[in-house]
């Protein structure tokens, strides 16, 4: 099956600097990967997503690129505020399987100081 | 908005206990999962089910079940829990179309002492 790796698991950054988030995958029938914000104590949310005909999406300050030839995908926040401090997942997943499963990164708790 | 309903945030169990999950989503979904929520481990995939009365084992099935009688409702069950199925479990549903996203609800955090 596939197999998601996300790095890195903690990301301290200072208020207005940038974050990178970067995950790889293993199943190249995978094609769709979103990612998801998680606020303490409240369900994750998606904040953005990327199709395999996609290289690149953008959202205000949020971008996703994606790398299908190396299978990684990253997430970029440009002037992070301290309403970004989170945890971040990004998932891969495939229409072309049986039946549509979101496979998971482990999360990288994302700390934006003031 | 999509709205998925877990029945509880905190559940405190004993050892053996038969637990009960409840999950309700009001969007007409096709698919919903069970995930369970560990530090460090991401979100890992218990069971799904692509529709009604339909249910495939996700990566990590042992010692739990689910039902699915109704297309707004999936249960997971715990026929008898284990102190290591401590853990924050969350629902999750979509709708069978080309990428569409799972939605998710609020979580359930229990506790089996």
């Amino acid at each position: 099956g596939e197999n998601v790796e996300q790095h890195p698991s903690t990301l301290s950054v200072q208020e207005g600097d940038s974050a990178v988030i970067k995950c790889t995958y293993s199943d190249s029938a995978s094609n769709y990967f979103p990612w998801y914000k998680q606020e303490l104590g409240k369900r994750p949310q998606l904040i953005i997503d990327i199709r395999s005909n996609v290289g690149e999406k953008k959202d205000q300050r949020i971008a996703v690129t994606l790398n299908k030839t190396a299978k990684h995908f990253s997430l970029h926040i440009t002037e992070t505020q301290p309403e970004d401090s989170a945890v971040y997942f990004c998932a891969a997943s495939s229409d072309r399987m049986t039946f549509n499963k979101f496979y998971f990164g482990s999360g990288t708790k994302l700390n934006v100081k003031p | 908005d999509v709205k998925v309903t877990q029945s509880s945030r905190y559940l405190v169990k004993r050892t053996g206990e038969k637990v009960f999950l409840e999950c309700v989503q009001d969007m007409d979904h096709e698919n919903m999962f069970w995930y369970r929520q560990d530090p460090g481990l991401g979100l890992r995939l218990i069971y799904f089910s692509y529709d009604v009365k339909m249910k495939e084992k996700g990566d990590i099935p042992e010692g739990y079940s689910v039902s699915r009688e109704k297309k707004e409702r999936f249960s997971l069950i715990l026929e008898s829990a284990s102190t290591n199925q401590t853990s924050m479990y969350l629902c999750a549903s979509r709708r069978e179309r080309y990428n569409s996203p799972l939605h998710f609800g609020n979580g359930t955090r229990l506790t089996v002492t």
